[in-house]
């Protein structure tokens, strides 16, 4: 079993639809979570940054931990073509190593 | 920009080739990562270098050899590749090794022919 699953997508959505990302995860340990995203050849930039369970929010983007069924989300709210990429979820326990998952390719028409 | 840059960005090298992939970060930080992205598959971490020092070799294969001369450059040199290596090369670079952020390079992109 994978440490940390995410679909991988492709997943295609509407200009202004609510977009959901999701990841589970087996190492009940991990405390830090992060999602990341890729534009096409880029490397991959930091976009939300949470410890342990709760929400956080920033802008159009809220991040959601569930440590006690191993799932975290992100949503996009009224998503954007320039939302386009490739997001990326990733965890660590404390001193661990980052563990990302497989990325979900989302593209947004306009 | 990250502050964390990435040369070449593209190469090609047949297997009997020797070449270097460099890294620069610009953030005063001083932990170093090399990672490999290959299509559809998660990061998968190489080396990590802290203070220049090597904490961690994540099994890589003895063909790939990575040089810290100092907290801000970051060397992958590369000899006998395989086809398989073909991926895109990633340099990230942290405040310590505890939970705080990578910021990550472009990456290179890699062809073994």
């Amino acid at each position: 079993q994978k440490e940390v699953e995410q679909d991988p997508g492709p997943l295609s959505v509407p200009e202004g639809a609510i977009v959901s990302l999701n990841c589970t995860y087996s190492n009940s340990a991990f405390q830090y979570f992060m999602w990341y995203r890729q534009y096409s050849r880029k490397g991959p930039e930091l976009l939300m940054y949470t410890y342990s369970s709760g929400n956080k929010e920033d802008g159009r983007f809220t991040a959601q931990v569930d440590k006690s069924s191993k799932y975290i989300s992100l949503f996009i709210r009224d998503s954007q073509p320039s939302d386009s990429a490739t997001y990326l979820c990733a965890m660590r326990g404390q001193g661990g190593k980052l563990i990302f998952g497989q990325g979900t390719e989302l593209s947004v028409k306009p | 920009e990250t502050g964390v840059t990435q040369t070449p960005r593209h190469l090609v090298m047949g297997m009997t080739n020797k070449k270097s992939l460099k890294c620069e970060q610009h953030l005063g930080h001083n932990a170093m990562y090399w990672y490999k992205q290959s299509a559809k598959k998660p990061l998968e971490l190489m080396f990590v270098y802290n203070f220049k020092e090597q904490t961690e070799n994540n099994s890589v294969p003895s063909r790939f050899s990575p040089e810290c001369p100092n907290s801000s450059h970051l060397f992958l040199h590369l000899h006998t590749l395989q086809p398989e290596d073909s991926a895109l090369y990633l340099c990230a670079s942290s405040q310590g090794r505890g939970p705080g952020e990578q910021y990550f390079g472009p990456g290179t992109r890699l062809t073994v022919t």
